[in-house]
């Protein structure tokens, strides 16, 4: 294992707080992204980021926010206006995120960090 | 709206039987598809790809643009491959996963 990883691997929230996920990686690829697993839906886009400086919203990016100040990293933040945050949160990242660019697009995931709001 | 739906929440198979899991998409252009496995305490991990036409530890899985169908077969289950199966479709510079199968190889 290495090259993305996520802290802390359990997180507990009180109700009403801001709490920011970490994620790290040394892969130096280019694009990263945000999901989250909840039983029965699979995975879901929250943000993603396919270049240093910009990010764009996902399929469900309300309550949410992030940056993308280093290539490396790409810390999320569950805000308090996330209404249902408790969840299993996944970040990934590839080599590339430009349509076109590569069609061998494959995205290596993190361990997880499970959130759990109090 | 590109959609990936993976009909079963759980498959339960003996060991040394077919295995198929199911995964259909919709999707206006030329697909490119992908299976994801993750193990019990592993990582999330990209299992097959369509456009490389492999087989990686004995999965298979066609495209099938008529029936936008997208299963991944194994002749033989083992007890090892019981895991969480994702199907995923890539859209842009993402990917679009299904709700996920969980496969259960009994000995």
């Amino acid at each position: 294992d290495g090259g993305i990883t996520q802290s802390p691997k359990y997180l507990f929230r009180k109700e009403g707080q801001n709490v920011t996920l970490s994620c790290e990686q040394n892969l130096n690829h280019d694009a990263m992204y945000w999901y989250r697993q909840d039983p029965g839906q699979g995975l879901r886009l929250i943000y993603y980021s396919q270049i240093v400086n910009d990010f764009q919203k996902g399929d469900i990016a309300e309550g949410y926010s992030v940056s993308r100040e280093k290539k490396e990293s790409f810390p999320l933040t569950v805000t308090s206006a996330q209404k249902n945050p408790t969840a299993f949160y996944l970040c990934a990242s590839s080599m590339g995120g430009l349509a076109g660019v590569s069609s061998y697009n494959e995205q290596f995931f993190g361990p997880g960090t499970r959130l759990t709001v109090l | 709206a590109q959609r990936v739906t993976q009909p079963e929440k759980l498959l339960s198979v003996f060991k040394g039987a077919p295995v198929e899991l199911k995964c259909n998409y919709s999707y206006s252009g030329s697909p490119e598809l992908f299976w994801y496995v993750q193990y019990s305490r592993q990582r999330l991990q990209l299992l097959l790809r369509h456009i490389s036409r492999e087989s990686i530890k004995g999965f298979t899985a066609d495209l099938n643009k008529g029936e936008t169908s997208f299963h991944l077969k194994k002749p033989f289950a083992q007890e090892e491959d019981s895991a969480m199966y994702y199907c995923a479709l890539k859209r842009g510079g993402k990917l679009i996963f299904g709700q996920g199968t969980e496969l259960s190889v009994k000995p």
